[in-house]
């Protein structure tokens, strides 16, 4: 398997901008979660999905966030319009069951100048 | 308020020496403790998951200890190596309805083991 994949690896863009960041889950995981880390804050938990259904989204910042998952191997992270505060790296794990061990893809590296 | 600390924020040891990292925690109802180990550039790696009734887990040179009553844990780690060198976050689990839960995450604790 090839694990959690994500892309792009790496994403500058200017204020204003809109921004979307892509997660294909492990195959036959049901549960797909979506972080933000920065020194500052640690890694926080933005939103979760069960079965396509998100289930917690309190994380998520604020209304220029937005997330989806159309289908169980996809989902996106949306950012517009995107400020310079939301520079971060953001990942995506996939899990078994929402209690399980989650597994994290490589991250996506975003700049906002 | 639900809240987990980690302590040391940073550690610098030699390698070959042993270490423990430490994690305090108010998160209730409590499901699970996992350790998560973090290589610069990385995504998060699971170390251990432990439940209630667990005081001990291993996994190879690492070994993470539960007291569910102090709500502290641990996680040693037995002959260091160069490549131990990373970030080990401690999260801690919470029940919040049927089969939802809530994450709280620690800092992190900064590991760097020098030659």
């Amino acid at each position: 398997d090839a694990g959690v994949i994500q892309s792009p690896r790496h994403e500058v863009t200017e204020m204003g901008q809109e921004v979307t960041l892509r997660c294909k889950p492990i195959s036959g995981h049901n549960s797909l979660f979506w972080y933000r880390q920065t020194m500052m804050r640690g890694l926080e938990l933005l939103i979760y999905f069960n079965n396509n259904v998100p289930i917690d989204d309190s994380g998520m910042p604020e209304d220029r966030f937005s997330a989806k998952m159309p289908n169980a191997s996809f989902s996106t992270l949306k950012i517009q319009p995107s400020e310079p505060r939301d520079s971060a790296v953001y990942f995506c794990a996939s899990s078994w069951t929402g209690v399980g061990e989650q597994f994290f893809g490589p991250g996506t590296r975003l700049t906002v100048l | 308020k639900n809240q987990v600390e980690q302590s040391p924020q940073s550690l610098i040891i030699l390698e070959g020496k042993n270490c423990t990292l430490q994690c305090n925690y108010t998160v209730s109802p409590f499901s699970n403790l996992r350790w998560y180990k973090q290589d610069t550039g990385r995504g998060p790696v699971s170390l251990t998951i432990m439940t209630f009734s667990e005081n001990t887990k291993s996994n190879g040179r690492y070994t993470a200890t539960l007291d569910a009553d102090t709500k502290q844990s641990s996680l040693h780690i037995t002959a260091s190596q160069l490549s131990d060198s990373a970030s080990y976050i401690c999260v801690v689990s919470a029940v919040s309805g049927g089969s939802n839960y809530k994450l709280t995450f620690g800092k992190g604790t900064l590991l760097t083991v020098n030659p």
